[in-house]
């Protein structure tokens, strides 16, 4: 079955530090991938996306994340983390099912950021 | 401007009472989800539906009912059988079953 997980539950970071937030999926075939991004309070708001191409994937705010195929991961990273950058994030795969197309949520990881 | 609303913000029901959030898109969008988030908790899917007058149940369906009679709208009732209805609240379409999806900004439901 699909799965998707993020093994960092929280991280906290200082503010201008670099970020990575790790994301693994279980899949057989070549999976749509997604970062989303949520403020307290909010809906959900996607980071970036990757569908196929080129595996490094540029976003938003500064955000950008790598397909590696052959770990299935799909890490989110910024090289300079801001304090508006404190949320929670998640990471999602779209997979083909036998009977229909979903996309499946990861836990989420909650980013702190010290000043 | 294209998007998605829910509606309203902020809900409070008495216990016993069946209670309907409002979720509407105008993004031409063939699939509409619902989600349930409890506070530090991830996305569970409540329920789902991939085109007009059909939907599935996600996840977590138990105590909630839906309806697709329209493309654009996609109303959830959380019904008095839900032991524990508090939380907040997601709705999301796509254009496909496995492509991006949108996010309204959430109803917030508190049981009095």
């Amino acid at each position: 079955a699909q799965s998707v997980t993020q093994p960092d539950i929280h991280i906290t970071v200082s503010e201008g530090a670099s970020l990575e937030l790790r994301c693994n999926y279980s899949y057989g075939a070549t999976p749509y991938l997604f970062w989303y991004v949520q403020s307290p309070g909010q809906g959900l708001q996607l980071l970036l996306k990757y569908f196929s191409g080129d595996t490094l994937v540029q976003g938003i705010k500064g955000f950008e994340a790598e397909f590696k195929r052959s770990q299935s991961s799909f890490n989110l990273r910024k090289p300079s983390v801001h304090w508006s950058d404190a949320a929670e994030y998640f990471c999602a795969v779209g997979a083909g099912g036998t009977s229909y197309d979903k996309v499946i949520f990861g836990p989420g990881t909650s980013l702190s950021v010290i000043p | 401007d294209g998007g998605i609303t829910q509606s309203p913000k902020y809900l409070f029901r008495k216990e016993g009472q069946n209670v309907t959030l409002s979720c509407e898109q105008n993004l031409n969008h063939d699939a509409m989800y619902w989600y349930r988030q409890d506070p530090g908790q991830g996305l569970r899917l409540i329920y789902y539906s991939q085109i007009v007058n059909d939907f599935q149940k996600g996840d977590i369906a138990e105590g909630y009912s839906v309806s697709r009679e329209k493309k654009e709208s996609f109303p959830l009732t959380v019904t008095s059988a839900q032991k524990n209805p508090t939380a907040f609240y997601l709705c999301a379409s796509s254009r496909t079953g496995r492509d991006t999806q949108y996010f309204g900004p959430g109803t917030r439901l508190t049981v009095l």
